[in-house]
């Protein structure tokens, strides 16, 4: 299975600030992969796929970049409905796989 | 709306089963991949299972393979996992999830169920 790696696991940011969160494939990927975002007690939604694309709904401040193994999600000016976990998740390899998460808090 | 509602999560006794539904509606469901993802308390998300629009491609986690049965009913626009055989490590929140074909992302959500695995 292709493992996923997220860093950091945690950070602590300000409502404006410019926040980027990175994942990490075992392998190449490609373009195959999504973020999503979860806040406690509720279900993920997603943010981007195939890397760079925004989902339709998903606010403009969320982009996405990347390809192979390496990827990032950059939320260009935190709100607060922010404050959640974010997971990265590949769709190139069978099993689909996500990463570990990332939790972003109020600083 | 479009949405997806899972019903059927509880406490369970190891070695139990039980019978999760999804209900979708708003959305053309017979014509959709639909998907089982959990989440253990405090960790991250796993893919369960998969199946494709007419139910004749099915895929499954390792981790449930042999013990889980997913299915649908296209005329009730309704997705099911049967579990049988069940472990303290299947306690989690159950999600059922849309993907576009071929794609195993998740464009779609239910709110979840939670199944708990105890004695």
């Amino acid at each position: 299975d292709i493992q996923l790696t997220q860093s950091p696991s945690f950070l602590s940011a300000s409502v404006g600030d410019r926040v980027t969160v990175t994942c990490r494939a075992s392998q190449d990927i490609g373009d195959a992969l999504a973020w999503y975002q979860q806040n406690p007690g509720k279900a993920p939604k997603v943010l981007i796929f195939l890397a760079s694309t925004l989902q339709s709904g998903a606010p403009s401040r969320f982009s996405g970049s990347g390809s192979g193994t390496e990827f990032t999600l950059t939320i260009s000016s935190l709100q607060p409905e922010d404050f959640a976990t974010y997971y990265c998740q590949q769709f190139n390899t069978y099993p689909p796989t996500f990463g570990p998460g990332t939790k972003v808090d109020i600083k | 709306e479009v949405q997806l509602v899972e019903s059927g999560g509880g406490l369970f006794q190891p070695g139990g089963s039980l019978r999760l539904s999804c209900a979708a509606s708003g959305f053309s469901f017979s014509n959709s991949w639909m998907h089982w993802v959990r989440q253990a308390p405090g960790k991250g998300l796993v893919w369960v299972s998969r199946i494709n629009e007419d139910g004749r491609t099915i895929k499954y986690a390792d981790s449930v393979k042999g013990r889980f049965t997913i299915s649908r009913d296209n005329a009730r626009n309704t997705l099911s996992l049967q579990m049988n055989s069940l472990r303290a490590e299947d306690t989690a929140v159950y999600y059922c999830a849309r993907s576009p074909k071929t794609r195993y992302y998740f464009d779609l959500w239910g709110q979840g169920t939670l199944v708990t695995v105890s004695s």
